[in-house]
């Protein structure tokens, strides 16, 4: 599966959109780009799934370029339970072994 | 959603005892589950995929006869840490998928922290 590269850290202030962006150069055609957030202690959850173009759920959206070698989580006005770490991943289609990568910590302060 | 619950939340062993951890998929069949490891203020790391009927597959360097799977029906995984060390505490995760063609949905449970002393 493609390798992502993400941000280690960001810092944002409530109420404010957060962007992060995960380079996944040699994704493949069978290959959709997953996110998951982890709070502290817990398992990760679910944020959204995307293959090309934009996809939204309540939550957040998802950007990918034509190219699909990047996709870019962005989170409406963040909140301070909005804190946690943020996991890019690459999977493909039918195979539900996920790899983690070192995630993006992101600090909502007030 | 579905649901996947993990027991015990927590767990405190002394060292050279063994620990049993369940994963259970509430409210869906999963004929394949995941069990990770996450050391504190590190990323998720496969330990093994758990099939149903059948053995494990584990990820290189994860010792089988140390970290014993079964995954005897289609809702329950069980993870059991033999001969624990203070080494193997740690944030024991389980992951299933409800499957599906275009589902690569995985569903986690809420982990086990695992402390040997």
């Amino acid at each position: 599966l493609a390798k992502t590269t993400q941000p280690i850290s960001m810092d944002s202030y409530e109420g404010q959109e957060v962007n992060i962006t995960c380079s996944h150069n040699n994704i493949a055609t069978n290959d959709y780009i997953t996110w998951y957030q982890q709070f502290p202690s817990q398992g990760p959850r679910f944020i959204i799934q995307g293959y090309k173009t934009k996809v939204t759920n309540e939550v957040a959206s998802l950007f990918i370029p034509a190219d699909r070698k990047s996709s870019t989580l962005s989170l409406p006005r963040v909140s301070l339970s909005d804190t946690a770490v943020y996991y890019c991943l690459v999977v493909r289609s039918n195979d539900y072994k996920l790899s983690f990568g070192a995630g993006t910590t992101v600090t909502v302060r007030a | 959603g579905a649901v996947v619950s993990q027991h015990p939340s927590w767990v405190i062993c002394k060292s050279g005892t063994s620990v049993k951890i369940e994963c259970r998929s509430l409210d869906f069949q999963a004929t394949t589950m995941f069990w990770y490891r996450q050391f504190p203020k590190q990323s998720l790391m496969l330990m093994a995929t758990s099939n149903e009927g059948s053995k494990a597959t584990y990820e290189q360097g994860v010792e089988k006869d140390k970290f014993l799977i079964n995954h005897a029906s289609l809702t329950l995984s069980t993870l059991t840490v033999t001969s624990a060390h203070p080494e193997d505490s740690s944030f024991y995760i389980c992951s299933a998928s409800r499957g599906g063609l275009m589902n690569t949905e995985a569903f986690f449970g809420q982990g086990t922290r695992l402390t040997v002393v």
